[in-house]
């Protein structure tokens, strides 16, 4: 079946870039995500990338696509102590629902 | 306010002790699912439901039922629990098949433990 695979974790200073990178193996995404656990809450999506597009910009959060290698990033600039949370990436095949496939998740630490 | 409701939010219990945890949503969502979510595995899933009635068996399907009487709720059973069934569980529900760009709301979680 579909595999997602990120990085356990990740550690950044305040003020630097984060990027966490995610890849999957099914060809026929056409969705794919990034949502944020914050502790103690559920998943929250933080932006999505639909699979004919390369790049997309959101303020601080850039999300790059290489659909050739089958290979997503989260690039956060200016990361702050907010920004410490697990980030899950998660892809769709689109027409099966919202039958989502997600990562196991990579812990960002933002050290002060 | 939007939001997808699960209760209890922690709960102990013993093995083959019968329990429910309710999940209930107030956006008219016609898709409703239930994760699990374990250290090191992420979040997989249990059962799913693209509406009322229609029910199926997601990726760890085993020692669970669900049911999909109304559309705001989609309750999760565990009839008889064993400790493996120890995790963080996820409802989540979306507006349907190809209604929308696959944006899943999530409850906050309940924290189930079987002694």
């Amino acid at each position: 079946g579909e595999d997602v695979e990120q990085s356990l974790f990740l550690s950044v200073r305040e003020g630097d870039s984060s990027v966490i990178n995610c890849t999957y193996t099914d060809s026929s995404s056409t969705y794919l995500y990034w949502y944020k656990q914050e502790p103690g809450a559920g998943l929250q999506l933080l932006t999505y990338i639909f699979s004919n597009m390369d790049m997309k910009q959101d303020q601080r959060l850039t999300v790059l696509l290489n659909k050739k290698d089958k290979h997503l990033s989260l690039r956060i600039a200016d990361t702050q102590t907010g920004d410490s949370a697990i980030y899950f990436c998660a892809e769709s095949p689109g027409d099966a629902g919202n039958m989502l496939t997600f990562g196991g998740g990579t812990r960002l630490m933002v050290k002060p | 306010e939007a939001q997808v409701t699960q209760n209890p939010r922690y709960l102990i219990t013993v093995t083959g002790k019968k329990l429910t945890v309710t999940c209930s949503q107030n956006m008219n969502h016609e898709y409703m699912s239930w994760y699990r979510q374990d250290p090191g595995l992420g979040l997989r899933q249990i059962y799913y439901s693209m509406n009322v009635e229609v029910t199926d068996k997601g990726d760890v399907p085993e020692g669970y039922k669900v049911s999909r009487k109304e559309k705001r709720n989609f309750p999760l059973i565990l009839e008889s629990p064993s400790p493996n069934q120890t995790s963080l569980y996820f409802c989540a529900s979306s507006l349907g098949l190809g209604k929308n760009t696959g944006e899943l709301f999530f409850g906050e979680g309940s924290r189930l433990t079987v002694l």
